[in-house]
């Protein structure tokens, strides 16, 4: 596609349960990044990929959340356990570069807990 | 790690006038300094960029400052129009062995009336 795809674009979960939010980027951008956006406030770093390799996952609070991107292009952010402070908007972003330079930015995974 | 701080938070202009935003950051190691544009129900999109060789950058109607001294970057905004309106986030680069993941401030909600 044009642009950087995230799926589903709207997820309700129950407490506990377990979700999944896929990320498709631009085809051939090395680098993909996951953030998390919370309501009113700006996107916070979780996690960044080079290719396949996490370079950096200092941003996941929590051992419950975990990313993946097996060969290099679709990346899956999974939550185990959801609890209601992980609602908020999930925005992947890929690049040509190790991040400096433009970030192209889905238009994000909104996560509901209950 | 990086910290940026944005301010203000909410900014109201008439169309026609100019709107300023500024940022702070807090790693005198952070080399690349972006804003990003977020409308509703998007992902955020690349405005314009600077990085620390250089003082200001224009493009059309935007121009940012960076004064690495004092650590401050702002966004110039000059004859705005209603389609300006949207939140509007600076980021700086957070610089570490693994990767170059961007920090974002909180952001400002530009709303311009005609």
């Amino acid at each position: 596609g044009a642009g950087v795809s995230q799926s589903p674009r709207y997820k309700v979960a129950k407490r506990g349960q377990d979700v999944a939010l896929r990320c498709d980027p631009i085809s051939g951008h090395v680098s993909l990044f996951w953030y998390q956006q919370a309501l009113g406030q700006g996107p916070e770093f979780l996690t960044y990929f080079q290719n396949e390799a996490q370079l950096d996952k200092s941003g996941l609070p929590s051992d419950r959340f975990f990313a993946e991107r097996p060969e290099g292009s679709v990346s899956t952010l999974k939550i185990q356990r959801t609890q209601q402070e992980d609602s908020a908007v999930y925005l992947c972003a890929s690049s040509t570069s190790s991040g400096t330079g433009e970030l192209f930015f889905g238009e994000g995974s909104r996560l509901t807990v209950l | 790690g990086e910290n940026v701080e944005q301010h203000p938070s909410t900014l109201s202009v008439q169309e026609g006038d100019s709107a300023v935003i500024k940022c702070t950051y807090s790693d005198s190691a952070s080399n690349y300094f972006p804003w990003y544009k977020q409308e509703l129900g998007k992902g955020p999109q690349l405005i314009i960029d600077i990085r620390s060789n250089v003082g200001e950058k224009k493009d059309q109607r935007i121009a940012v400052t960076l004064n690495k001294t004092a650590k401050h970057f702002s966004l110039h905004i000059t004859e705005t129009q209603p389609e300006d309106s949207a939140v509007y986030f600076c980021a700086a680069t957070q610089p570490n062995q693994a990767g170059t993941a961007l920090i974002f401030g909180k952001g400002t909600t530009l709303s311009v009336s005609s």
